[in-house]
């Protein structure tokens, strides 16, 4: 049971550049969440799929997107990459979105923009 | 004031020792905590939840107070694979919206 995946592990671009991250979770969860990661401060979180269908946004949207592809699949798309979203990013999935429930992260994404 | 925070540490302790850290949360309507541990460069993974009544696992002992708004994880008997940055997580106003602080880093030496 693979749980979350999420892919690149590491990429580094040049700033102006796109670039989607992709994310899968097979656990038929509900929810999922793309959170970002900085030194010195906790995750904090970019966007939100409460369910198949819809996306909102979290504490940190701007510059990103989202598309929640089906069930499943949940990919993040830096537009216009900016040395500001060099972090690591992590996806996550929950069985309801509730916020009482255990997240199940992916094994993250190391960004650099230079 | 930050909704969530703890002290970043780092504890350096020795094997064998126990250790307790706090996690102060701002929003009294906060309803659902959490302790995650996260090894370096890894992901974070659930640890405990944290219960009012208070709950134990092993050798993790994990309690709630609310008057004082604040949760603790207490760690008896370290050993060296506990070394890691513990996360504390809070369903900040009873939402769906978690809060994470930005982690108490343990060390445990021979």
């Amino acid at each position: 049971n693979a749980g979350v995946t999420q892919t690149p592990k590491f990429q580094v671009l040049k700033t102006g550049q796109s670039m989607t991250l992709q994310c899968a979770q097979d656990m038929n969860h509900n929810s999922m969440y793309w959170y970002r990661q900085d030194p010195g401060m906790g995750l904090r979180l970019i966007y939100y799929s409460a369910s198949e269908g819809t996306t909102d946004k979290g504490e940190v949207p701007n510059g990103y997107n989202v598309s929640r592809l089906n069930k499943r699949e949940f990919s993040l798309r830096l537009e216009s990459a900016a040395p500001s979203q060099t972090s690591v990013y992590f996806c996550a999935s929950s069985e309801t979105g509730t916020g009482r429930e255990k997240l199940f992260f992916g094994s993250g994404t190391q960004l650099s923009v230079l | 004031r930050k909704e969530v925070e703890q002290d970043p540490g780092p504890f350096n302790v020795p094997e064998g020792a126990t250790v307790a850290f706090n996690c102060t949360y701002s929003n009294s309507a906060s309803q659902s905590f959490f302790w995650y541990r996260q090894d370096c460069r890894k992901e974070p993974k659930l640890l405990m939840s944290v219960y009012s009544s208070g709950n134990e696992d092993g050798r993790f002992t994990a309690q709630l107070n609310r008057a004082s708004q604040y949760i603790s994880l207490l760690i008896r008997d370290s050993k060296l694979s506990d070394s890691a940055t513990y996360l504390c997580v809070v369903n900040t106003g009873g939402g769906n919206k978690l809060t994470f602080g930005t982690g108490t880093q343990l060390k445990v030496e021979l």
